[in-house]
């Protein structure tokens, strides 16, 4: 696609409950990343994917949360038994590949997590 | 593990004054990325530093590559309101690791 997708834009869901937030990357982009922001904070790196295979998944911060990639496309990140402190802004990036030096990051619009 | 900090965290300024927000790396950087955060959105790239003391220009902003490739800076000359939001840095590790960001305001 154009640009890099992320479905739902907001989701708002019970503590205790499972979510599963989707980022569809920019077709032909091999890496994808996955970040949190909190409100008024910096980007939190949790996880990236180089084709569909995880390096790094130094930044996820419990075994409550997990990612997928098929192939070099969808991804998905899940959340299970949510609590509280997930609520925040989840956004997915990607780029041509994993070399730094063929240019920055396309990000998502982000899926906004309100856990109540 | 490698840090990239940024300074300041808030700037306000008056439109036409000049804003600087400047970031710096514990370990040296094979590269340097700056990104722009509307208030509500995401973050967009500007730019990619990759040469020692490398500096770059935009329009009315900036860039600039320390000699040691440990620290940035971005400048924005005459800030206009368009130029609100929170600029971040980053560094690559890999991933990105980025700076925690310069919110500016700008008062018209």
């Amino acid at each position: 696609g154009a640009g890099v997708s992320q479905s739902p834009s907001n989701k708002v869901t019970e503590k205790g409950k499972d979510v599963e937030l989707r980022c569809d990357p920019i077709s032909g982009h091999t890496a994808l990343y996955w970040y949190r922001q909190r409100l008024g904070q910096g980007l939190e790196f949790l996880i990236y994917f180089q084709g569909n295979s995880a390096p790094d998944k130094s930044g996820l911060p419990s075994d409550r949360f997990s990612a997928e990639r098929t192939g070099e496309s969808v991804s998905t990140l899940t959340i299970q038994r949510t609590q509280q402190e997930d609520s925040a802004v989840y956004l997915c990036a990607s780029s041509q590949n994993m070399g730094q030096r063929y240019g920055g990051y396309t990000f998502g619009s982000g899926t906004r997590l309100t856990v109540v | 593990g490698q840090q990239v900090m940024q300074i300041p965290q808030y700037q306000h300024v008056q439109e036409g004054e000049d804003f600087t927000t400047y970031c710096n790396s514990s370990t040296t950087l094979s590269n340097i990325q700056w990104y722009k955060q509307r208030p509500g959105g995401h973050p967009v790239f500007l730019i990619q530093l990759v040469k020692s003391g490398e500096v770059k220009k935009q329009k009315r902003l900036t860039f600039q590559f320390g000699e040691a490739k440990k620290n940035s800076s971005l400048h924005i000359t005459a800030t206009q309101t368009t130029d609100v939001g929170t600029y971040f840095c980053a560094g690559p590790r890999g991933k990105l690791i980025f700076g925690q960001g310069t919110e500016l305001s700008v008062k018209p």
